[in-house]
């Protein structure tokens, strides 16, 4: 069945860079899109970006200039980069495809 | 970008009764393709969003048929008739029609 699992470093420091991966099983990531999402603590989702199923990338404007998102297809692995990390990107973090979604990863910037 | 707006913010019900929550959109939403992909999910106390509606009015599998889904162009309705317990949790609409994505800012529903 569809899994996806994220995972981070949980802490950060402001400045610094984000690196998350989200696990894939029961599908190729050739064939679906697989999406990030986050929640700030207390408030609603947005939508990040995708990475399309043909490794095209789209993502939100206000993130585009510190936000990246690649894949490693022989691993089933798909990976979010974000830098210059402020307080405000404090959230959980979520991969989705379709209708499946991982149980995301808390991340915390804090000095 | 796709701004999408939910009203009410917050919708008080009791048990029985029906809901109803508004997304609307500050552009259409039907792709080139004649689609329109608008969906919209529930997110429970700490959970992951769960997918109820996906393309205006169809549920996803094992949805309740309680949860209508109906709208068109920029327009679109979610519709909980006969609010049971589990229904309780954070609604958001949600437009993959155009590139950036968007979620709307959520809509609470909760006991009175």
């Amino acid at each position: 069945q569809v899994q996806l699992k994220e995972s981070g470093p949980g802490l950060v420091q402001p400045s610094q860079t984000l690196s998350l991966t989200c696990t894939v099983s029961g599908f190729s990531l050739t064939s679906y899109n697989v999406h990030w999402v986050r929640q700030p603590p207390g408030k609603g989702l947005e939508w990040m970006g995708v990475i399309w199923s043909g490794g095209n990338t789209d993502y939100n404007s206000a993130l585009k200039p510190r936000l990246s998102i690649s894949r490693d297809t022989s691993k089933s692995q798909v990976f979010l980069t974000m830098n210059r990390l402020q307080t405000e990107d404090t959230g959980i973090y979520y991969c989705k495809v379709l209708a499946y979604w991982g149980q995301g990863t808390l991340v915390t910037v804090s000095s | 970008d796709v701004v999408l707006t939910q009203t009410p913010v917050a919708q008080p019900v009791t048990l029985g009764d029906q809901a109803s929550i508004s997304c609307r959109s500050s552009q259409s939403l039907v792709h080139s393709n004649g689609n329109t992909y608008l969906e919209w999910y529930l997110q429970k106390p700490g959970q992951s969003p769960q997918l109820l509606i996906y393309k205006v009015s169809n549920r996803f599998s094992g949805v309740p048929d309680r949860f209508i889904g109906s709208g068109s162009g920029s327009d679109f309705t979610l519709k909980i008739s006969r609010v049971e317990p589990e229904d309780l949790g954070v609604y958001y609409c949600f437009q993959a029609t155009h590139d950036p994505h968007t979620f709307g800012a959520g809509t609470k529903l909760e006991l009175k």
